[in-house]
């Protein structure tokens, strides 16, 4: 069975520090799909990236960085220089192939990130 | 480019009550999943809808039901509410290939008393 879990439930940082939201995973496919996303206190989930299994090239967009591990099944999130409008929860989510990749999405609980000015 | 919509955006119901919920998906997205976010229960998979079937389901009881309209359009009926019912509904929509993202729309906030 796929499962994601955030072990870290709440951060808080000061502004221009860098903070790293940690990912891990399990499942038993071969060919998967991650994401990270954004919720703001307005509620709606921000998609910020997708990776899929084959692909561990590291990606930098802005101050935003992930780190794929399939060695140790976890897809990092590192914010550069965070700056209060960062202040949000943050959920990295899993989607299998055998079942569908776009059928459905298995969450972690959520990073609570505070960045205070 | 018009997102996911969402309306009601905020519901509140007595318990035993129907409550409907109803989400419009990005143009071109044939898609439509439903999502429930339950205090201390986080983000849970319900309903994925697609060119107007139930493609699959999460672990609800039947009372959790939905469509999808010819126009993409989805709607999340939920009958006999609970006091645990109370979350926030999210409606996410894709394109139907397996490699692409969910976006996410507003969500609706429901209140059963």
């Amino acid at each position: 069975a796929q499962k994601v879990t955030q072990a870290q439930t709440e951060i808080s940082v000061v502004e221009k520090e860098d903070v790293t939201l940690d990912c891990v995973y399990e499942t038993r496919d071969t060919t998967y799909y991650l994401f990270w996303y954004k919720q703001p206190p307005s509620g709606e989930l921000v998609f910020l990236i997708r990776r899929n299994s084959f692909d561990e090239q590291n990606e930098i967009s802005g101050r935003y960085s992930w780190n794929f591990q399939k060695s140790t099944s976890s897809f990092n999130f590192t914010i550069t220089a965070s700056q209060v409008v960062d202040s949000a929860v943050y959920f990295c989510a899993l989607s299998e192939e055998s079942t569908g990749a776009n059928s459905k999405l298995t969450f972690g609980k959520g990073i609570t990130l505070s960045v205070r000015p | 480019e018009a997102g996911v919509t969402q309306s009601p955006t905020h519901l509140i119901k007595t318990r035993g009550q129907q409550a409907t919920l109803r989400c419009s998906p990005i143009s071109g997205h044939t898609s439509v999943y439903w999502y429930q976010q339950a205090l201390g229960l986080g983000l849970q998979f319900l309903l994925w809808y697609d060119e107007g079937e139930e493609r699959n389901r999460g672990n609800f009881p039947p009372r959790f039901s939905g469509r999808q309209f010819p126009n993409y359009s989805s709607e999340l009926n939920v009958n006999a509410l609970e006091l645990e019912d109370s979350a926030l509904y999210l409606c996410a929509s894709s394109f139907p290939t397996s490699e692409e993202t969910q976006y996410f729309g507003p969500g609706t906030r429901l209140l059963v008393l």
